[in-house]
């Protein structure tokens, strides 16, 4: 079955407190991104990858790391987090050769505190 | 700035009835639009995209049509179903790599 899953679903952690989310998708995606939903601004684009080792800047990097070392995992780094990280995290996929469909994962719930 | 705005957080409608959801872009680079639908504690699902060099595209129950000289494009649904009941939303993307810029979403209840 074609997935995307996130680790954590669920993460509630203190200010400075370094933290990853992990993503990884089984569908052999080139195409791989970051979002945060926060009420009335819908889904922000952190970081994205189009393929391993290539990684550029979204809309809202600020805070945030990427790596992309290999093609089905693209974990989400908080270096220090603070609360105005707290927000819904998804993680989104897509074929680099067919149609402009993303997949997203289930979500992870972040509070930083 | 928000290049892709749904100015209705909410729309009430009843079961067998039209639901339209509406979306307004300020960048007129974008290259395609789709829709997603989420339900709570998932993650969004892709419902249904338009080319920019397109003004409708039906699939099922879904149409989404779009008025480029307008900046605009809304999405019908009919008949709307209670399983319709969920937020909904545009988004805009300038490039084959799929930056997408999304609205804040709509939330559609379908009423019985």
């Amino acid at each position: 079955e074609a997935q995307v899953t996130q680790n954590p679903r669920y993460l509630i952690t203190v200010t400075g407190k370094k933290l990853t989310v992990t993503c990884s998708q089984n569908m052999n995606h080139e195409y791989m991104s970051w979002y945060r939903q926060d009420p009335g601004l819908g889904l922000r684009q952190i970081y994205y990858s189009m393929n391993v080792e290539v990684t550029d800047k979204g809309d809202v990097p600020e805070g945030y790391k990427v790596s992309r070392k290999e093609k089905r995992n693209f974990p989400l780094i908080l270096e220090s987090p603070s609360p105005n990280q707290t927000s819904l995290y998804f993680c989104a996929t897509r074929s680099g050769r067919a149609g402009y469909e993303q997949f997203f994962g289930p979500g992870t719930r972040l509070t930083v505190l | 700035d928000q290049q892709v705005k749904q100015n209705s957080p909410s729309l009430s409608v009843q079961e067998g009835r039209i639901s339209i959801l509406n979306c307004d872009y300020t960048n007129s680079m974008f290259d395609y639009f789709l829709w997603y639908k989420k339900y709570p504690a998932e993650g969004p699902t892709f419902l249904i995209s338009i080319s920019s060099i397109k003004d409708k595209n039906e699939d099922g129950r879904f149409t989404v049509f779009l008025n480029k000289s307008a900046k605009h494009l809304s999405l019908h649904i009919v008949p709307s179903q209670p399983g319709d009941s969920a937020v909904y939303f545009c988004a805009g993307g300038t490039d084959s790599w799929g930056k997408l810029q999304f609205g804040a979403g709509t939330q559609v209840v379908v009423t019985p």
